[in-house]
């Protein structure tokens, strides 16, 4: 039983490169997250999905695309990472309020 | 709106010695609440969580909470704090009038001496 999973697990990118972390989760969630962790500020919510072809915006939106193109799948964008972005990104899917379910992290470096 | 509030940023405790880690929540409505734990390098795994009924629940690995609506409070304890729960713990808010968001607070970081 994977649950979520979050591809890659560590990431080193060079300012104004671009990249993707995948999210995958295998229990029909109709609802998905992406969080940053960062010291002393707990997790932010950047983008959420309520089902398949919809996302919407969280707190700290800005720098980041996504897209639930499958219901099972959830793509986080950097389309010019700057060192602010370094961070740990935590996915999380649920099916109601009642739960969320994390994903491992992907620890992303921007140098 | 709603918010999640963890006044302790970091606590030490004895292994052996009674733990409670506070968490205050502002949110208009009844809460769902949660307890999340997070050992170096991991995701974040289920604590306990409360929705409606008894205010005092049980969770994994010998976690409690108390829900107190008068103090707008979720505190989280354990009666005997073993080395292994050296970790972060995180308390939050479930909120479905907003597409089933949760937020959560700053964390505790706990630290477990022998």
């Amino acid at each position: 039983n994977a649950g979520v999973t979050q591809t890659p697990k560590f990431r080193v990118l060079k300012t104004g490169q671009s990249m993707t972390l995948l999210c995958a989760q295998d229990m029909n969630h109709e609802y998905m997250y992406w969080y940053r962790q960062d010291p002393g500020m707990g997790l932010r919510l950047i983008h959420y999905s309520v089902g398949e072809g919809t996302t919407a915006k969280g707190e700290v939106p800005d720098g980041y695309n996504v897209s639930r193109l499958k219901k099972q799948n959830f793509l986080l964008g950097l389309e010019s990472a700057a060192p602010s972005q370094t961070s740990v990104y935590f996915c999380a899917s649920s099916y109601s309020v009642t739960e969320a379910f994390f994903g491992q992290g992907t620890r992303l470096t921007v140098v | 709106a709603q918010s999640v509030t963890q006044p302790d940023i970091h606590i030490t405790v004895s292994e052996g010695a009674s733990l409670e880690l506070r968490c205050n929540y502002s949110y208009g409505a009844t809460p769902y609440l949660f307890w999340y734990v997070q050992s170096p390098g991991q995701g974040l795994q289920l604590l306990l969580k409360y929705f409606s009924g008894d205010t005092l629940v049980q969770g994994i690995k010998g976690f409690e909470a108390e829900f107190k609506r008068s103090q707008s409070s979720f505190n989280l304890r354990k009666p005997s704090v073993h080395w292994s729960d050296a970790a972060e713990y995180f308390c939050a808010v479930g909120t479905w009038n907003t597409g089933n968001q949760f937020y959560f607070g700053t964390g505790t970081s706990l630290t477990v001496i022998p």
